[in-house]
Order: C-alpha cells, then sequence, then structure tokens
C-alpha cells in the first residue's frame, strides 16, 4: 500500500473551512484515498473517498490532485464537534485483496477554535 | 441503523487476569475486524473475520489473545492473562462493502 504523509497538528477557526492536505506520491493507479477521522473517545469514523475525480458529500469534499499524488479534505464549515484526528489512508477496493485492511497512521489532529 | 456495538466500554483489570471483549456488527455486515489502538497513535488491525472464518489474524498475538465469531454475527476477543502492555482502546469494525469500515465506540482496556 502507498504511505500517506500529513501534517501533526492543524487549527481551524469555527465557521472557516478547513483544509487538510495528504501527500501520497507512491500512490498506484488501483488505489483509492480515504479520510476517516477519530473524534475523542469514539472509534474511527468513515467521511469520504475517491479515486481520481473530487468528490463530495454531506460531511466534506475530497479534491485530488490530477497527477494523484496529493489530495486536500475539505470540511467548509468546521465546528467545535470537527475537532478530531483525520486520518488519510490509501487502499485498494477489490474485497479479495487481502480484505481491504485499513492501514492508519498517526494523522492529522484538527483543533477546531471559537 | 444501529451502529457497531461494543462491551464493555471500560474496563480495569490487574494484571494475569484474564479479560474479554464482546462486539455486535452492523445487521448483514459479513466482514468483522478487531483493533487494538495504542494511546497518540492509529489503530492497528489483530483479525479479520468473513463471516464465522478468521481470514487474516497474522497481527494477533496468538500466545494470549484469541478470537471467535460464532454463527458470524457477534465476536468476542479474549486475553489470558493480561498484561501491563495490553492497556489500549480495542475496537470492532463492520463492513459490507470493504474497505469501508463502520467502527464501534470501542473498549478502553487498563491493565494495572
Amino acid at each position: 500500500d502507498a504511505k500517506t504523509t500529513q501534517p501533526t497538528s492543524m487549527d481551524c477557526a469555527e465557521g472557516r473551512a478547513a483544509n487538510l492536505p495528504c501527500n501520497h506520491s507512491t500512490i498506484s493507479g488501483n488505489e483509492y484515498v480515504y479520510w476517516y477521522r477519530q473524534i475523542h473517545s469514539q472509534g474511527p469514523q468513515y467521511i469520504i473517498h475517491g479515486l481520481k475525480n473530487n468528490e463530495t458529500n454531506e460531511m466534506a469534499s475530497l479534491i485530488i490532485t490530477e497527477d494523484r499524488k496529493s489530495s486536500t479534505l475539505i470540511l467548509p464549515h468546521a465546528t467545535l464537534r470537527d475537532t478530531a484526528v483525520y486520518y488519510c489512508i490509501v487502499r485498494v477496493a477489490w474485497k479479495a485483496h487481502a480484505g481491504n485492511m485499513l492501514t492508519f497512521g498517526g494523522g492529522t489532529r484538527l483543533m477546531v477554535k471559537p | 441503523e444501529a451502529g457497531v456495538v461494543q462491551s464493555p466500554r471500560y474496563k480495569i483489570i490487574e494484571k494475569k487476569q484474564p479479560v474479554a471483549f464482546w462486539c455486535n456488527p452492523i445487521s448483514g455486515h459479513n466482514t468483522l475486524y478487531w483493533y487494538r489502538q495504542n494511546l497518540g497513535q492509529g489503530p492497528e488491525l489483530l483479525i479479520r473475520y468473513e463471516n464465522e472464518e478468521a481470514v487474516d489474524d497474522s497481527q494477533l498475538p496468538k500466545d494470549r489473545f484469541s478470537a471467535e465469531r460464532l454463527k458470524g454475527v457477534d465476536s468476542t476477543l479474549k486475553i489470558q492473562p493480561a498484561e501491563l502492555g495490553d492497556s489500549a482502546v480495542y475496537l470492532c469494525a463492520s463492513s459490507s462493502s470493504p474497505p469501508t469500515q463502520y467502527f464501534g465506540p470501542g473498549t478502553r482496556l487498563t491493565v494495572l
């Protein structure tokens, strides 16, 4: 699996957009970019995933560069409840491929401040 | 839709004692995972089940850890005997469309 690099921590003002970067320069053509987050004392929560096109859902937007070597998770209007550790994970999406285990790195600790 | 249920949420035991964690996955999810998360780190996979079959337990310390998933639904993870280094959060996750996984709240184990 391709490795990912994320900043250790970031701050964001409440109500502003939070832009969380992730580098995955060794990503393969069949690997997706997944984002999960973990709020304190809770289990990780799936946010969004994408292959090459930008994706948007009710939680966030995912922007993947054209060369797919990096991506940005965007929380358009961050709230205090978005304070969490955000994990960027690169993984193939075949069910038969090693169970599609998720390998979590250290993630980015996002602090949303009033 | 009910999420992944885990119990207990917290457990404090003395070293060398046994301990067990229980997980009820989301209905219809055939794949079940157990992870361990040490303080300040991301979760690490211990074992994965496809229905009742353990298909990946390479990271499970088999000398003291065991797991089962009878009837392919609920699962239990056991440690016997527990050591100080086993203190961590034990997370259960389930999936119907890997690798999108849904996690439970976890069990925080403290070994004294």
